[in-house]
């Protein structure tokens, strides 16, 4: 079957330490997304990617990074800059590029990430 | 600034309708998507307008006045499963989607 996985479901770590939420699709989609969710907010683009090797800075990029060396992964990495990572992370993926606005985005299960 | 305004809660009965609007101002327009998100779960495509008029899918219907800035969602025929958080998010300019904060929907029996 396809579609987007998110690992894993939960995710604890301690203040100052860097973490990788990994995000896997097998929708050859070309685009990819990383939100972040907070409670009684939207969601928030972190980053994103149209295309491997490529990525551009969403509106609340600091404290974080990704790679996109494959198609089919788009890794987040949470880093000890970020001021207030503890959130629900969101990765999505859409099929064409950014330039075909009539497909939806296709959401992973999303990662719970608490930072104590 | 580019914003979306949702009501943050709504009740409704068992069996009843509910009209769930979304306001916006962006830069752009290149259409306007709403989705479920079941608690802790993640959100899940349910229409998608760019033109004006109503869009009819089962249950649901979704409706965009481009002039006036502003989408319904229409739910007939509520059921509990239907308690959930509704999203209302627009495609701007440069094709990223601005999310709304979200309604909240409860269904009582």
């Amino acid at each position: 079957d396809g579609g987007i996985t998110q690992s894993p479901k939960y995710l604890f770590r301690k203040e100052g330490q860097n973490v990788t939420l990994s995000c896997e699709q097998n929708l050859n989609h070309d685009a990819m997304y990383w939100y972040r969710q907070d409670p009684g907010q939207g969601l928030r683009l972190i980053y994103y990617s149209q295309i491997v090797n490529d990525f551009q800075k969403g509106d609340i990029a600091e404290g974080y990074s990704v790679s996109r060396e494959k198609k089919e992964s788009f890794p987040l990495t949470v880093t000890s800059a970020q001021k207030n990572p503890t959130a629900f992370y969101l990765c999505a993926s859409r099929p064409g590029l950014a330039g075909d606005p009539y497909n939806e985005q296709f959401f992973g299960p999303g990662t719970r990430l608490t930072v104590l | 600034g580019q914003n979306i305004d949702q009501p943050t809660e709504m009740t409704a009965t068992e069996g009843a309708i509910v009209q769930i609007n979304c306001t916006y101002q962006t830069s752009g327009f290149n259409g306007l998507f709403w989705y479920q998100q079941h608690a802790g779960e993640a959100p899940t495509f349910l229409s998608y307008n760019v033109l004006d008029g109503l869009e009819e899918k089962g249950r649901f219907s979704s409706f965009l006045s481009r002039s006036k800035g502003y989408s319904y969602l229409l739910l007939k025929e509520l059921q509990m499963k239907d308690s959930a958080s509704y999203l209302c998010a627009v495609m701007d300019s440069n094709y990223q989607l601005i999310w709304g904060a979200g309604t909240k929907l409860i269904i009582k029996p």
